[in-house]
């Protein structure tokens, strides 16, 4: 699992409430990203970031904010939570530029 | 723009018989390729992986795969299906120009019959 945790594994939230997933990775890597996997999509970028306070959005960025204060930590904000982010969502390291990417196993967000 | 399309959503076959997933992608140059596996409530797991060299790439399980530049797809097969491989795989796509760029296919559920 290339040490990659996530927290919570699972969460249930109502709409309209602030909600923060953890990423936290035990290697010292670099690059850091954070997907949704949704049903029909795969998985489809958030966010990523190249090291500490170095972030970047990705394709699905709309309604999520990230922040990265230190190397092992990659953190996932949904300001106001709606139902369309119900979702599972991953996090994944990559060990270099040309390199594959290593999975979390995933947080199940349920947003009621 | 890269994508990533994965025409079967659901295969199933009978344990030991073959297996080919299909994976077609569109890109302007030479794309880094993978192949994930995930099982139920797991995360993904890399099975192969392609970025320059033989166009036959040997992965983990057994599965190899075959980059095709004329045909654009990259094709997982696996000679004899075990049950164990029933799961969701994902076909990706790396743009080498932007390492943080890489994109899934929307995936392929295999159902193995004992």
């Amino acid at each position: 699992d290339a040490g990659i945790t996530q927290s919570p594994r699972h969460k249930v939230t109502e709409t309209g409430t602030p909600v923060t997933l953890r990423c936290h990775q035990t290697e010292n890597h670099r690059y850091m990203y954070w997907y949704r996997q949704d049903p029909g999509h795969g998985l489809r970028l958030i966010h990523y970031s190249y090291g500490v306070k170095d972030t970047d959005k990705g394709e699905v960025s709309d309604g999520y904010s990230v922040s990265r204060s230190k190397t092992e930590d990659f953190l996932l904000t949904l300001e106001s939570a709606t139902s369309s982010q119900t979702s599972v969502y991953f996090c994944a390291i990559r060990t270099g530029q040309n390199t594959e990417a290593f999975f979390g196993q995933g947080t199940r967000l349920t947003v009621v | 723009a890269q994508s990533v399309t994965q025409p079967d959503i659901h295969i199933t076959v009978s344990e030991g018989a073959s297996l080919e997933l299909r994976c077609n992608y569109s890109y302007g140059a030479t794309p880094y390729l993978f192949w994930y596996v995930q099982s139920p409530g797991q995360g993904l797991q890399l099975l192969l992986k392609y970025f320059s060299g033989d166009t036959l790439v040997q992965g983990i399980k057994g599965f190899e795969a075959e980059f095709k530049r004329s045909q654009s797809s990259f094709n997982l097969r696996k000679p004899s299906v075990h049950w164990s491989d029933a799961a969701e795989y994902f076909c990706a796509v790396g743009d080498k120009t932007s390492y943080d760029k890489v994109i899934f296919g929307p995936g392929t559920s295999l159902s193995v019959i004992p």
